[in-house]
C-alpha cells in the first residue's frame, strides 16, 4: 500500500532557530496534510495543500506539484510552544484515505 | 468554528469484552473517521464514513465495528478487547471536498484492556 516515510525522526532545536522536516511518498498522492500533536495528544491541523506552498506565521509547507512524491514542513525562528510530534499525513489516488508517516518529535529548548 | 467531543474519554476494559467508543461533531461535516494511535506510533485507519449509513472499511478494520447512525455522530465498538492492548482512538471528520478535505480530530478515547 501507500508508504509515508518522515525525517528526521526526532529533533532538538534551541529557540530562535530554523529546520526543516520531510515527508517521503513512496507513491504519487493527491494532497498532503500535516498536524502537530501536543503532550496531551490532541491533533490540531497546520496545513492542507494539494498542490504548492502554504504559510501561517513561522510555519511553512511545501508539496512537490511536479512528482507529487514529497513535502516539507519548515519551522523559522522556533519557539517553545513549537514543540510537539509531527505528523505528515497524505492522499493517495483512492480519496478520502489518509496515510500517516510515524512523525517527527521535535523539542524546542531554550 | 466547530467540536468534536468523543466519549468516554478513558475505557478500561477486560479482555473478550465488547466495547463501544462514541464520536460527535458539529461542524455538520459529511465525512467523519476513526483511527487508531499506537504509543509512538502514526495514525491508522481503521474505518471511515462518507453519509449517514455509509460505512468503508481502513487498514486496520478487523476486530471493529462502526455505525454512522446520523450525520453527527459515529461510533466504533471493539468487538472483542485484546489482553493488555493499549492505544489511543482518534475521530476525525472532513467535509470532504478539495481544500475542506482538512480533517479535524477529537481529544481521543485512551483504552486500557486488563
Amino acid at each position: 500500500g501507500d508508504q509515508v516515510e518522515q525525517s528526521p525522526s526526532a529533533l532538538s532545536l534551541h529557540e530562535g532557530t530554523d529546520s526543516a522536516l520531510r515527508c517521503n511518498f513512496t507513491t504519487t498522492m493527491r494532497s498532503v496534510q500535516w498536524f502537530r500533536q501536543n503532550s496531551r495528544g490532541s491533533l490540531i491541523s497546520l496545513f492542507y495543500l494539494a498542490s504548492g506552498t502554504k504559510e501561517n506565521g513561522r510555519l511553512k509547507s511545501a508539496f512537490d506539484s511536479k512528482e507529487r512524491r514529497y513535502s516539507t514542513l519548515h519551522i523559522r525562528d522556533a519557539q517553545l510552544e513549537d514543540s510537539g510530534t509531527y505528523f505528515c499525513a497524505a492522499e493517495g489516488s483512492a480519496g478520502n484515505k489518509l496515510t500517516f508517516g510515524i512523525g517527527t518529535r521535535v523539542l524546542v529548548r531554550p | 468554528g466547530g467540536i468534536i467531543t468523543q466519549t468516554p474519554k478513558f475505557l478500561i476494559g477486560q479482555e473478550g469484552q465488547k466495547l463501544t467508543l462514541k464520536c460527535q461533531q458539529n461542524f455538520n461535516h459529511d465525512t467523519m473517521y476513526w483511527y487508531r494511535q499506537d504509543s509512538g506510533k502514526g495514525l491508522r485507519l481503521i474505518y471511515y464514513s462518507i453519509t449517514e449509513n455509509d460505512l468503508q472499511k481502513g487498514d486496520l478494520s478487523e476486530g471493529y465495528d462502526a455505525s454512522r447512525e446520523k450525520k453527527s455522530s459515529f461510533s466504533l465498538t471493539v468487538t472483542s478487547a485484546q489482553k493488555n492492548e493499549m492505544a489511543v482512538f482518534l475521530c476525525a471528520s472532513s467535509k470532504g471536498q478539495g481544500d475542506q478535505d482538512t480533517q479535524y480530530f477529537g481529544p481521543g478515547t485512551r483504552l486500557l484492556v486488563l
